[in-house]
């Protein structure tokens, strides 16, 4: 069954905590991408990874980090230097180039902060 | 930042009415246009896209209509039904191998019953 799995649904993360949320694709995308969403408002790109071991800083990078070291695999982490993390997170996946090129997205992880 | 301004914020409709979204753009170098739709605590998936070489498409009761010299697009649901209430994202991509997506601030719909 293919899809964009993102874990976990649910993160708190205390003050001075990095925290990571965790998304893996099995649909051979080579493009990721995570958003952010605050309610009300449209989504916010943070980061994006167009091919393994390579990502570009989205519109609101500061505070997070992420790597790519897998093509399945693209987790974020939320630094303490994040000062307001709470927020819904989602992650998405596409095929740069193609016909449709549709972003397809994760079922999203909310993050509160305790 | 490349921006796509997306009005009304919210809209209320009347089941059986018809829904209309507007989108506004000025990056000419955009060349893909998709409209996503999103339930509550739920991601985006992808309800319709358009190409500026087209003027107009439809998808079952959706219609995507597309006006390249005014830099707009809009989407329109027909028969609006009650299971439609949802929040609705434009979104805009640069051609020439870009990716990423610059979307709209959405739209909540309620469609009563």
């Amino acid at each position: 069954d293919g899809g964009i799995t993102q874990s976990p649904k649910y993160l708190f993360r205390k003050e001075g905590q990095n925290v990571t949320l965790s998304c893996e694709q099995n649909l051979n995308h080579d493009a990721m991408y995570w958003y952010r969403q605050d309610p009300g408002q449209g989504l916010r790109l943070i980061y994006y990874s167009q091919i393994v071991n390579d990502f570009q800083k989205g519109d609101i990078a500061e505070g997070y980090s992420v790597s790519r070291e897998k093509k399945e695999s693209f987790p974020l982490t939320v630094t303490s230097a994040q000062k307001n993390p709470t927020a819904f997170y989602l992650c998405a996946s596409s095929t740069p180039g193609a016909v449709q090129e549709t972003q397809y997205f994760g079922p999203g992880t909310r993050l509160l902060v305790l | 930042q490349q921006q796509v301004k997306q009005s009304p914020q919210s809209l209320i409709v009347q089941k059986g009415g018809i829904s209309i979204i507007n989108c506004a753009y000025e990056n000419t170098a955009f060349d893909y246009f998709p409209w996503y739709q999103q339930f509550p605590g739920k991601g985006p998936a992808l309800l319709i896209a358009i190409r500026p070489d087209v003027s107009e498409k439809k998808e079952g009761r959706f219609t995507i209509s597309f006006n390249k010299s005014a830099k707009q697009f809009s989407l329109h649901i027909m028969d609006s039904q009650p299971g439609d209430s949802a929040t609705y994202f434009c979104a805009a991509k640069e051609g020439f191998g870009g990716s990423r997506l610059t979307f709209g601030e959405g739209t909540q719909l309620t469609v009563n019953p």
